[in-house]
């Protein structure tokens, strides 16, 4: 079945250490996102990738850095510079045609707990 | 960024209640408003996506309606089950690829 694969589910990590959080679809899409959804809040929009080799920042781009090397995978690394990484993070999926209304397809998501 | 703005927060509905939640959005530039069903633990699923002024959709015993001209959305759920017990989410789009979620409305029925 096609879909996308996020892991691990649960990751710690200690404060000032990078982590890298993976994503990889098999639904041949050519658009990728990174979200995350913080208590009370709706989910923001980190980076988001049209095609392989390109990226652009979303809204709370700071402290996090991605690649688009695979159309397959759209990795996300959290730097020491991210003041506040304790979040869950999401990601996702969609085609580019336009007229299938950029729907996405999601990840079940990485809880990251910084201590 | 969009403004997209949700209610209610959350809700508390009994088996076999009817209820609905809002979803407002910018009017302008708008290309497109999607639903998403939440249930903890699992992905966020697709439940429509809706282009057309006046535009209804229905599955199951879930439905919505949309008015682009008042930038507004309505989610019905007839008969609610504790299954539906969700947050569920809008997000519109205005022509570009990303989508701006509202922060959801939080839906728990109890037997």
């Amino acid at each position: 079945d096609g879909g996308i694969t996020q892991s691990p589910k649960y990751l710690f990590r200690k404060e000032g250490q990078n982590v890298t959080l993976s994503c990889e679809q098999n639904l041949n899409h050519d658009a990728m996102y990174w979200y995350r959804q913080d208590p009370g809040q709706g989910l923001r929009l980190i980076y988001y990738s049209q095609i392989v080799n390109d990226f652009q920042k979303g809204d709370i781009a700071e402290g996090y850095s991605v690649s688009r090397e695979k159309k397959e995978s759209f990795p996300l690394t959290v730097t020491s510079a991210q003041k506040n990484p304790t979040a869950f993070y999401l990601c996702a999926s969609s085609t580019t045609i336009q007229g299938a209304g950029y729907g996405y397809t999601f990840g079940s998501g990485t809880r990251l707990t910084v201590v | 960024i969009l403004n997209v703005e949700q209610s209610p927060q959350s809700l508390h509905v009994q088996e076999g209640d009817s209820t609905n939640f809002t979803c407002s959005f910018p009017s302008s530039n708008f290309y497109a408003l999607h639903w998403y069903r939440w249930e903890t633990a699992k992905s966020p699923e697709a439940l429509f996506v809706m282009t057309l002024n006046g535009d209804e959709k229905k599955k199951g015993r879930i439905s919505a309606t949309l008015n682009t001209k008042e930038g507004y959305s309505y989610l019905y759920i007839k008969g609610s089950q504790p299954e539906d017990s969700a947050t569920y989410l809008c997000a519109p789009n205005s022509g570009y690829s990303t989508l701006t979620f509202g922060k959801g409305t939080m839906l728990l029925v109890s037997p």
